[in-house]
């Protein structure tokens, strides 16, 4: 079975510029987590999507969304690129909402660096 | 808010038990959970444990849980190089519409020949 991929792997971009980054759950997973890990902050919550809809959003700005595809893949966008947006951003998924009975699973993550 | 300390290094001789400490402060925490994650890597889920329960052990893994402390651990007995990583413990409710985990800040474990 195929783990959580995520596209693209390493990313570089300017400040002001904007990103989309890509997740494909696990085949029969619903939900999917994004979660931004920097070395000062460890690693935050950003949102969480179930069946398209967004169920729960991080303390994050506006200028990060997401979405879900009816195939339940995700991504999400970072609009006007700050140098503090670099990390290494995670997107987890699994088969019911994250939290309670949902194990989830990490994919490797897309390094965005901001310069 | 919800709230999840480790301690950030911990150094292990080979072949010795590694024990890796988490404080948590959300008393509605129904999972409690462990990941690993190694260099350049997402994290793995290792295990979890139900708040209902003190002890989970799943081979070279033993969780223990302190509810009334809030203190989860991790053993890990005969520690192998391979175990070098930075351990996560996570917490999550089932309170609708708060379904998410909050991470503590990662335990490296060094693993001394």
């Amino acid at each position: 079975k195929a783990g959580v991929t995520q596209t693209p792997r390493y990313l570089i971009k300017t400040r002001g510029q904007q990103v989309t980054l890509s997740c494909s759950p696990i085949s029969g997973h619903r939900s999917v987590s994004w979660y931004q890990q920097t070395p000062g902050q460890g690693l935050q919550f950003l949102f969480e999507y179930f069946s398209e809809t967004q169920r729960n959003k991080g303390n994050f700005p506006g200028r990060f969304s997401g979405r879900q595809f009816s195939n339940s893949r995700s991504e999400m966008n970072v609009s006007t690129l700050e140098l503090g947006d670099s990390a290494l951003y995670l997107c987890a998924s699994s088969l019911v909402p994250a939290g309670g009975l949902g194990e989830q699973y990490f994919g490797p993550g897309t390094r965005l660096t901001v310069t | 808010g919800e709230d999840v300390e480790q301690s950030l290094f911990l150094s292990v001789r080979e072949g010795d038990s590694s024990v890796i400490n988490c404080t948590y402060t959300d008393s509605s925490s129904t999972y409690l959970y462990w990941y690993k994650q190694e260099p350049g890597a997402g994290l793995q889920l290792l295990t979890y444990i139900f708040s209902n329960m003190d002890m989970k052990q799943d081979q070279r893994l033993t969780v223990l849980l302190n509810k009334k402390d809030k203190h989860l651990s991790l053993r890990i007995a005969d520690t192998q190089t391979g175990d070098s990583a930075i351990y996560f413990c996570a917490e999550s409710g089932t309170n609708f519409g708060n379904e998410k985990l909050t991470f503590g800040t990662g335990t490296r474990l060094t693993i001394i020949p």
